[in-house]
C-alpha cells in the first residue's frame, strides 16, 4: 500500500509566479491535512480538507493561498505571487475518516523562493 | 487543544531507554496524548497514542499518570536512527467543534540525540 504521496519534492520559484503542490492520499483516505514548516521553526497547520469540501482553513494566509482536494485527482495547494517567506517545506497528511488516531505524512515538498 | 511542554532537548546513549517527558496539565478528559516524531527532512512519523491507560507498540511505549497531567514516551533500546524531534500533543478524536477539527497543533518538541 503506497504511503502519502507528494510532488514534486523540490520546487523553485520566482518571486510573482505562481507555486502548485500536490499531495495524494493513502488509498482509501478521504481526509488530507497540509502543514508548513518554515526554516527552523516548528509545523505549523494550513488546512484541512474533505473530497471536494474544506473543513477548516483557519491556517491558511488570507491572500495568494487557497487549497482544494477534488473528486478525482489529488490535493492541491496553490500560492500565488510567491514571495521569499514562503519558502518552507509543505506537508500533506490523510487520514480515512474523522476519527482516526494517526494521520500519515508524506515526505513533504520544499519550496524556495528566489 | 491543550498545551504540551517538552524539554527543549535530550542525550541518549545508544541502546539505553530514552524516557521523554511531556507535561499536559491542562489535558481534557476527552483528549488523547499523541506522540509523533520527525527525522531531519522527514514528514513527522506517528509513534503512538493514548487516553488514560500505560500503551505498548513496536516503537515504544507510553506511561500516563493516573491524573492525566503527564506523560512519558519510552524507547527502550534507542538506536542511532531515533535521533530527531518528538512531538507530544494532546487533541481529541475526531471533529468535536469548529475549532477542534482533528488538526495537529505541533510545539517545539523535544529534540532527541542519540550518541553510540
Amino acid at each position: 500500500n503506497a504511503g502519502v504521496m507528494q510532488n514534486p519534492r523540490h520546487l523553485v520559484r520566482r518571486r510573482g509566479q505562481e507555486a502548485r503542490l500536490r499531495c495524494s492520499p493513502m488509498k482509501g483516505h478521504s481526509h488530507v491535512y497540509w502543514y508548513r514548516q518554515l526554516p527552523e521553526e516548528g509545523l505549523k497547520f494550513m488546512v484541512y480538507l474533505q473530497k471536494e469540501n474544506i473543513i477548516d482553513e483557519s491556517g491558511m494566509p488570507k491572500e495568494r493561498f487557497s487549497a482544494e482536494f477534488p473528486k478525482e485527482g489529488p490535493s492541491i495547494l496553490r500560492i500565488q505571487q510567491v514571495v521569499r517567506g514562503d519558502s518552507a517545506a509543505y506537508f500533506c497528511a490523510s487520514s480515512p475518516d474523522t476519527h482516526s488516531y494517526e494521520q500519515y505524512f508524506g515526505p513533504g515538498t520544499r519550496l524556495t523562493v528566489t | 487543544d491543550a498545551k504540551t511542554t517538552q524539554p527543549t532537548s535530550m542525550d541518549c546513549a545508544e541502546g539505553r531507554a530514552a524516557n521523554l517527558p511531556c507535561n499536559h496539565s491542562t489535558i481534557s478528559g476527552n483528549e488523547y496524548v499523541y506522540w509523533y516524531r520527525q527525522i531531519h527532512s522527514q514528514g513527522p512519523q506517528y509513534i503512538i497514542h493514548g487516553l488514560k491507560n500505560n500503551e505498548t507498540n513496536e516503537m515504544a511505549s507510553l506511561i500516563i499518570t493516573e491524573d492525566r497531567k503527564s506523560s512519558t514516551l519510552i524507547l527502550p533500546h534507542a538506536t542511532l536512527r531515533d535521533t530527531a524531534v518528538y512531538y507530544c500533543i494532546v487533541r481529541a478524536r475526531g471533529v468535536t467543534s469548529s475549532s477542534n477539527t482533528g488538526k495537529l497543533i505541533f510545539g517545539q518538541g523535544t529534540t532527541l540525540q542519540v550518541k553510540p
